[in-house]
């Protein structure tokens, strides 16, 4: 069965650094794109960018280029979207999901809340 | 411009054509995917190229496209079809990605 599997929910102060966790199975995770997907809550999706395990190619929506680092460790399927500093505005449900090359995100994961108090 | 654009909500009847646009000039080069989000749960894509349904997705769903105008239609809507859907496109090289603002289906 083609799955990803998210981290769990996280609660955090605002500064404090954050690491969410997306791991591939059932498929070639070296040859899809991950990508990662914001939403607030009550509000729509937002695209954040992308990953390319095999060669760790990396795309970003302009809007969360150097707020947020993209990266994977080829070697246990996962994919991760990490923050330095939160603030209380990261606070959203966060998606990552399957991107093939003309089938879109066509396998989701569960999604990870993180919630920042200020 | 890459952004997409759909009507906030659309309601129908069950039994009725619910039909749900996304217009956006990044439509002309390019089929959109269709997402459904249900309350609380994770995105499903429901239309890919024009009009091709995944794997489990039911036959009253389909999609169309006119110039820069793409269109999900729900043939006799059913209450099971509540939710949000989000149109989305990206080219095959990664650029000039973008969801719509999304349109809630209210069936009742």
């Amino acid at each position: 069965e083609v799955q990803l599997v998210q981290s769990g929910a996280e609660l955090k102060k605002s500064g404090e650094s954050l690491t969410i966790s997306c791991m591939g199975s059932g498929y070639s995770f070296l040859t899809y794109w991950t990508a990662w997907v914001r939403q607030k809550p009550g509000e729509g999706l937002e695209w954040m960018g992308f990953i390319y395990p095999d060669d760790s190619d990396t795309r970003y929506n302009p809007s969360f280029q150097g707020q947020v680092t993209i990266s994977v460790d080829k070697s246990n399927n996962t994919a991760y979207l990490h923050w330095s500093s939160l603030k209380a505005s990261d606070t959203a449900m966060y998606f990552c999901a399957r991107h093939g090359v003309g089938n879109g995100m066509d396998v989701w994961g569960q999604g990870t809340t993180v919630t920042v108090s200020s | 411009s890459y952004e997409l654009t759909q009507a906030p909500s659309v309601s129908v009847s069950p039994g009725q054509t619910a039909r749900i646009t996304c217009s956006g000039d990044a439509l002309s080069k390019r089929y959109p995917y269709w997402y459904q989000q249900k309350s609380g749960q994770a995105p499903v894509l429901v239309m890919f190229e024009d009009n091709r349904r995944p794997s489990g997705i039911p036959e009253r769903f389909s999609g169309s496209i006119s110039g820069t105008m793409a269109t999900l239609t729900i043939s006799g809507a059913q209450v099971e079809d509540e939710a949000d859907y989000y149109c989305y496109s990206t080219d095959n090289n990664g650029n000039h990605v973008v969801f719509g603002g999304g349109t809630k289906l209210t069936v009742l």
